[in-house]
């Protein structure tokens, strides 16, 4: 069974960082894409990051270019995402997906129960 | 970046009804379109891809259609666990871009 855990969410001050993670378990990471997607309190779905099976592309929303990294490490089935110079328009629900092929084609197969991150003073 | 707009914002049906819901983009994705489903507290749900792709496990009353800039997700006879929040999805450019969603409450 595919399974993805997200962690390391929390309350943070505008202008602070996090790093999200994701386990993956239940299928071969290293063979998939991997995103995350957002979602602020009562509002759509907001794609934020990808990333190849092995690392070599990376794409980004233009809203989070400049902050945010996404990195993976298929030796420990792990998906990241540090966040940087948060801002209140960053507070959101944040879900990991599995993208459906090894380089992103934007089909989010499975997705993760998502990790709530709040900036607030 | 590619706008996608769904219509209606909300939709109000009753059980056994047939439903469809329209997303329009604002260039041709040619067929690179995806429907979701997400419930309350949950998280999304891939019902269909590339515009009439039925993904593994869901429900044959639940379809797709479309290509270029307009498409349609129908489904054939509402059942209580149908009501949710469906988003569209396009997946022709590297920036991918959802819909507004479109509310399928109970009439």
């Amino acid at each position: 069974e595919v399974q993805l855990v997200e962690s390391g969410g929390g309350l943070v001050k505008p202008g602070g960082s996090l790093r999200l993670s994701c386990a993956a378990s239940g299928f071969t990471f290293s063979s998939y894409s991997m995103n995350w997607v957002r979602q602020a309190p009562g509002k759509g779905l907001e794609w934020v990051s990808s990333i190849s099976s092995s690392s070599n592309y990376t794409y980004y929303a233009d809203s989070v270019k400049g902050r945010f990294t996404i990195s993976r490490d298929n030796a420990k089935n792990s998906l990241y995402l540090q966040v940087n110079s948060l801002r209140a328009e960053d507070t959101a629900v944040y879900y990991c997906a599995r993208d459906n092929t090894a380089i992103p084609t934007g089909d989010f197969d499975y997705w993760g129960q998502g990790t709530l991150v709040t900036v607030s003073s | 970046d590619i706008q996608m707009t769904q219509s209606p914002s909300s939709l109000s049906a009753s059980v056994g009804d047939r439903v469809t819901i329209t997303c329009r983009a604002s260039q041709s994705i040619s067929s690179y379109l995806n429907w979701y489903q997400q419930k309350p507290g949950k998280a999304p749900k891939l019902l269909i891809y590339t515009a009439s792709s039925l993904q593994s496990g869901v429900p044959s009353r639940f379809s797709g259609s479309g290509s270029g800039t307009d498409f349609t997700l129908t489904i054939s006879s509402l059942q209580p666990e149908d009501f949710a929040t469906y988003y569209c999805q396009q997946s022709y450019s590297t920036s991918s871009t959802f819909g507004q969603g479109t509310k399928l409450e109970i009439k």
